[in-house]
């Protein structure tokens, strides 16, 4: 079956401009997680959906980041004003249940900031 | 806070020999250790799930071992080809949170 998508599969967007980004889970997968990997650097957690439950946004670097789920389908990750310290690979991932299943990744956004 | 480590960062091996990666973590208290692949300009490839109450793991020429209460796991891979070229992943969840906790990675080259 298909696995984790997401898109762009680039952005390069200038200094002050938002940018949205999108994953689209496993079908049946009611957790969705969104992470950061810097270049050089290891993966950050950013948030973590669980079906209808309120998002673990913990890891959100500043209130300029926001992401959203609808149900258990699509998310959104939205930075607002970038800027160059934004730039890096945004992966999603997604699986059946929290905490003891395998998490599947999709292929990542990158997003350059000028 | 979680800190995980891997050693070392990079790593080249001819072909045909085993590879032996290492992965360190400070908090013990964890649910499961995971391990993955990632290729230049993809994403992430579960390797192996190791739960906190196993030892080890195996999926082919893959064994990957878990010492929770030292805080390490090792992965080995036997009989190292060109494809396993690659940067390898250590993850570990916390227990009582759902992230992931990742380390910087081992990057693997394999030379023919």
């Amino acid at each position: 079956g298909a696995g984790v998508s997401q898109s762009p599969s680039n952005k390069v967007t200038e200094k002050g401009k938002d940018v949205e980004l999108r994953c689209d889970p496993i079908s049946g997968h009611t957790a969705l997680y969104w992470y950061r990997q810097r270049l050089g650097q290891g993966l950050e957690f950013l948030i973590y959906f669980q079906g209808n439950s309120a998002p673990d946004k913990s890891g959100l670097p500043s209130d300029r980041f926001s992401a959203e789920r609808t149900g258990e389908s699509v998310s959104t990750l939205t930075i607002q004003r970038t800027q160059q310290e934004d730039s890096a690979v945004y992966l999603c991932a997604s699986s059946s249940a929290s905490g003891r299943e395998t998490q599947y990744f999709g292929p990542g956004t990158r997003l350059l900031v000028l | 806070k979680q800190e995980v480590t891997q050693i070392p960062a990079a790593l080249s091996v001819p072909e045909g020999e085993n590879l032996v990666l290492n992965c360190s973590f400070t908090d013990s208290a964890i649910y499961n250790l995971q391990w993955f692949r990632q290729d230049p300009g993809k994403g992430l490839t579960s390797l192996l799930l190791i739960q906190s109450s196993q030892r080890e793991q195996t999926s082919g020429r893959l064994n990957a071992s878990l010492d929770k209460s030292s805080g390490r796991s090792t992965l080995y891979i036997a009989a190292s080809q060109p494809g396993d070229s690659a940067t390898y992943l250590c993850a570990v969840r916390p227990s009582g949170n759902n992230r992931l906790a990742f380390g910087k990675g081992n990057q693997v080259v394999v030379i023919p």
